[in-house]
């Protein structure tokens, strides 16, 4: 068990300019998430993706956010023309969906940072 | 989506039981408690879950009150390791309701200090 993967683990751009991170589950887990965290907050949540299927996108993915599981293993979460608020945690998890409750397996983490 | 309330802090010396607490005074009848961890700079990490029973895992212990709408987090012997944010999360089965999607909602959790 690898653990899930988050690169880069920190990203600085300019605002205005795009960013892209990458998320690889756990193998075999074919329920992905993303969230969000900001400093002195808990996650929240972005979307989730069943295999290559996203099922549920937050009002928080405004339409600049867009994220692609295309062959239901790795995730990419893209974020268009940045903003000073989008600095924050890009968390992604992992998780068996074989039943309900299953534990869900978090990465590291991508930190960023908009300048 | 139901809440959960917790003490922003609490603090304990290391090797003494630590008990955290959790009210969720609205809980359904089907909804499960989970304890999820984060210490600095990672990401969460899962604890434990149950439903009306007490709960033993090897990282800790879950006391469920009997009407449910309190629980207890316990950590036996507290090490420095255990310094983190403990958030408290209701999940409801995916089964119940067209809506859910085993999103995890998040509140702001409790930061356990440990002293040596």
């Amino acid at each position: 068990d690898t653990g899930v993967s988050q690169n880069p683990r920190h990203k600085i751009t300019k605002r205005g300019q795009n960013v892209t991170f990458r998320c690889d589950p756990i193998s075999e887990h074919n329920r992905l998430y993303w969230y969000r965290q900001t400093l002195g907050q808990g996650p929240e949540f972005l979307t989730y993706f069943q295999n290559e299927a996203q099922l549920e996108k937050s009002r928080l993915l405004s339409d600049r956010f867009s994220a692609e599981r295309p062959k239901g293993s790795f995730s990419t979460l893209e974020i268009q023309r940045t903003e000073q608020g989008d600095s924050a945690m890009y968390l992604c998890a992992s998780s068996l969906g074989d039943r309900d409750n299953q534990p869900q397996h978090f990465g590291d983490g991508t930190r960023l940072s908009i300048l | 989506d139901a809440k959960t309330t917790q003490p922003n802090s609490m603090e304990s010396n290391e090797e003494e039981p630590v008990h955290l607490p959790c009210n969720h005074s609205t809980i359904s009848g089907t909804d499960y408690i989970h304890w999820y961890r984060q210490l600095p700079s990672q990401g969460p990490e899962y604890v434990i879950h149950g439903l009306t029973s007490n709960v033993n895992n090897r990282m800790a212990s879950l006391a469920i009150a009997e009407d449910r709408k309190s629980s207890t987090l316990i950590l036996h012997r507290a090490t420095l390791r255990d310094a983190a944010v403990y958030y408290c999360i209701l999940r409801s089965p995916l089964g119940v309701a067209s809506y859910n999607t085993d999103k995890l909602i998040f509140g702001t959790g409790t930061r356990l200090q440990v002293f040596p």
